[in-house]
């Protein structure tokens, strides 16, 4: 099993849609968790931190589930300029290791 | 955004040049890394330093060679690379340890494309 889990996609919405992502992780004792957002050939961007009461940035908004081990990304109104690859990020407590899912790829259409 | 840099952005190299890629952080950060991005992917983390010191191989060839001369600057060093080494270097800064809940920050890359 993969440390971290996330459907590949891609995800085919139109303007103005929400759109959710999922995240599994393995590793029950994972303390530390960020949603980035990669656009074609650059570099991962950070989108934001997931705290276990989650939390929301304008149209984002961050969900942890730690009994089911998963991490959520809504997004609401989307935006042309949302479409990228949304990547997962797990991280064990006591290491320097943040473990990335492959990412989600979003397509905005509109 | 400045935060994070690397040299050079674009770089083509023979399997027996040697070359090295450069990073610098502006964040005041402890802790640097070295990952490496192939298509389809995710994320490979090569090394970490953390206040200068090794603190993970990620069982890395040893045609790659990092070198960290203080907490700011990040060097990889590569020799007699093969063609599967073709890839995007991102180098990355972070405040402290991962499970800290330190964000981390991305530099915007080298493409690496070994002939």
């Amino acid at each position: 099993r993969k440390e971290v889990e996330q459907d590949p996609g891609p995800f085919n919405v139109p303007e103005g849609a929400t759109v959710a992502f999922n995240c599994t992780y393995s590793n029950s004792a994972s303390q530390s968790f960020f949603w980035y957002r990669q656009d074609c050939r650059k570099e991962p961007k950070l989108l934001m931190s997931v705290y276990s009461s989650g939390n929301e940035d304008g149209r984002f908004t961050a969900q942890l589930n730690r009994a089911s081990q998963y991490i959520s990304l809504l997004i609401r109104d989307s935006k042309l300029s949302d479409s990228a690859t949304y990547l997962c990020v797990a991280a064990p407590p006591g290491t320097y290791k943040y473990i990335f899912g492959t990412g989600t790829r979003l397509k905005v259409l509109a | 955004e400045t935060g994070v840099t690397q040299t050079p952005r674009h770089l083509v190299m023979g399997m027996t040049n040697k070359k090295s890629l450069k990073c610098e952080q502006h964040l005041g950060h402890n802790a640097m890394y070295w990952y490496k991005q192939s298509a389809k992917k995710p994320l490979e983390l090569m090394f970490v330093y953390n206040f200068k010191e090794q603190t993970e191989n990620n069982s890395v060839p040893s045609r790659f060679s990092p070198e960290c001369p203080n907490s700011s600057h990040l060097f990889l060093h590569l020799h007699t690379l093969q063609p599967e080494d073709s890839a995007l270097y991102l180098c990355a800064s972070s405040q402290g340890i991962a499970g800290g809940n330190y964000e981390q920050y991305f530099g915007p890359g080298t493409r690496l494309t070994v002939t």
